[in-house]
């Protein structure tokens, strides 16, 4: 496969559940993203790491902890969530931080629903 | 602050009319870039360009072409001679140079009707 990859493409849950987003990216980028976006909302920025240490966390809620095990994968768990945090979770890798090779490519995205 | 506006919230052209996307930006940052991405029905958003602020030059890609005035803190996006596959939600977004931390405006939707 190429470029960046997300499973599952759906997710229906619980708010009791507990279940994991995956990203995989097969660009060989150093930094991945987690954004989400709500419908009527721009892109909302969660979390970025850079070779497998988070940089920077918007204020996200404790109900989503991301995990980066090493530079090709990106998970987001997730805990007892809302029905608000039903949205399309994007995941993106970029070449690193702070260069001039920045620009970000997307993951086909994971529609999560939260009954 | 950093913000980005595209005051377009949807727009809707006849197949092969010419079209103008609007991004206004507003930062205090002296060096950033600035991007156009495609999100068509399928979720998955494409990178179309980044620009570097240090380079006003306009750009033409195909049927693609982005008008950068930094006097105006514009970036505006022109699709020439439209198509119905062109039809999709266009975002505008500024980044920093010294960190990818990106603001995304909310988007333009774009319908080429047939």
């Amino acid at each position: 496969e190429t470029g960046v990859t997300q499973t599952p493409r759906h997710l229906v849950m619980g708010m009791t559940n507990k279940k994991s987003l995956k990203c995989e990216q097969h660009l060989g980028h150093n930094a991945m993203y987690w954004y989400k976006q709500s419908a009527k909302k721009p892109l909302e920025l969660m979390f970025v790491y850079s070779l497998e240490e988070r940089v920077e966390n918007n204020s996200v809620p404790s109900r989503f902890s991301p995990e980066c095990p090493n530079s090709s994968h990106l998970f987001l768990h997730l805990h007892t969530l809302q029905p608000e945090d039903s949205a399309l979770y994007l995941c993106a890798s970029s070449q690193g931080l702070g260069t001039t090779t920045d620009t970000q490519y997307f993951g086909p995205g994971t529609r999560l629903t939260v009954l | 602050a950093q913000k980005v506006t595209q005051a377009q919230t949807e727009i809707s052209v006849v197949e092969k009319e010419d079209v103008t996307l609007d991004c206004v930006y507003e930062t205090r940052d002296t060096t950033y870039y600035l991007f156009w991405y495609k999100q068509p029905p399928s979720g998955e958003l494409v990178f179309l360009i980044r620009r570097n602020s240090f380079d006003e030059q306009n750009e033409i890609s195909g049927r693609y072409s982005w008008n950068f005035q930094k006097s105006t803190s514009s970036f505006n996006f022109t699709i020439t001679a439209s198509q119905v596959v062109d039809s999709a939600v266009y975002f505008c977004a500024l980044g920093p140079y010294n960190f990818n931390k990106f603001y995304f405006g909310s988007g333009t939707k774009l319908n080429v009707k047939p």
